[in-house]
């Protein structure tokens, strides 16, 4: 079965804090994502990390750094964010790509809400 | 570039009745297609995907066979239940290249049924 972990499900955090969102997955992919989603929209991709270095920034601002210390984890740093930035953040892990492409799965999502 | 787009929702449906979402995608490149459900305040699920033209994926009595002389990926379900009330997103992603990670996600179709 499927399975990409997060946590926390809800976070609540002042803009000067610091917190971290963290996701596991143990399908032995190589391809880690962050995406982003407001209500009633689809999500955004934010970063992809392969092989455990990051590939892909979609010019996402410095105030989200991700994370990757092991082919398993994904973490994303969060510092001194917006109202904005509230929004559910997706973990989401997929195979090596290839002929006919990859599938991508994701986790249940950590709940942001900065005040 | 790459897009996807889905039909207009919500779509409000009596329990047992026929579903169809429409769902049409460019034709870059050699796409997987997938049907992704969101339920309510959850993160999202694999529905299911087709991988190269007339291939049909097939899930919880839910189907979509990929077409390429229309560019579709239609959503079907022939008698649906209040539990199948949920956010639908139809994506496509490349085979590998620079385009490695990145689904294009259609704008979501609401579905809501009543008993």
């Amino acid at each position: 079965d499927t399975e990409v972990t997060q946590t926390p499900k809800h976070l609540v955090m002042g803009m000067t804090n610091k917190k971290s969102l963290k996701c596991e997955q143990h399908m032995g992919h190589r391809a880690m994502y962050w995406y982003k989603q407001k209500a009633k929209k689809p999500p955004e991709l934010m970063f992809v990390y392969s092989y455990e270095k990051l590939s892909i920034n979609e010019s996402v601002p410095s105030r989200f750094s991700p994370e990757c210390p092991n082919s398993s984890l994904l973490n994303l740093h969060l510092h001194a964010l917006q109202p904005e930035d509230s929004a559910l953040y997706l973990c989401a892990s997929s195979g090596p790509t290839g002929v006919g492409g990859n599938t991508i799965y994701f986790g249940e999502g950590s709940w942001l809400t900065v005040v | 570039g790459d897009s996807v787009t889905q039909m207009e929702g919500p779509v409000t449906l009596s329990e047992e009745a026929f579903l169809t979402i429409n769902c049409t995608y460019t034709a870059t490149g050699y796409p997987s297609l997938f049907w992704y459900v969101q339920y309510p305040g959850e993160g999202l699920q694999l529905l299911l995907k087709a991988t190269k033209a007339d291939d049909k994926g097939s899930n919880k009595g839910f189907e979509a066979t990929y077409r390429k002389e229309t560019t579709s990926f239609h959503l079907e379900k022939g008698s649906v239940q209040v539990s199948d009330s949920a956010v639908y997103f139809c994506a496509r992603i490349n085979a590998g290249g620079t385009s490695y990670g990145k689904l294009t996600f259609g704008q979501g179709t609401i579905l809501t049924v009543h008993p």
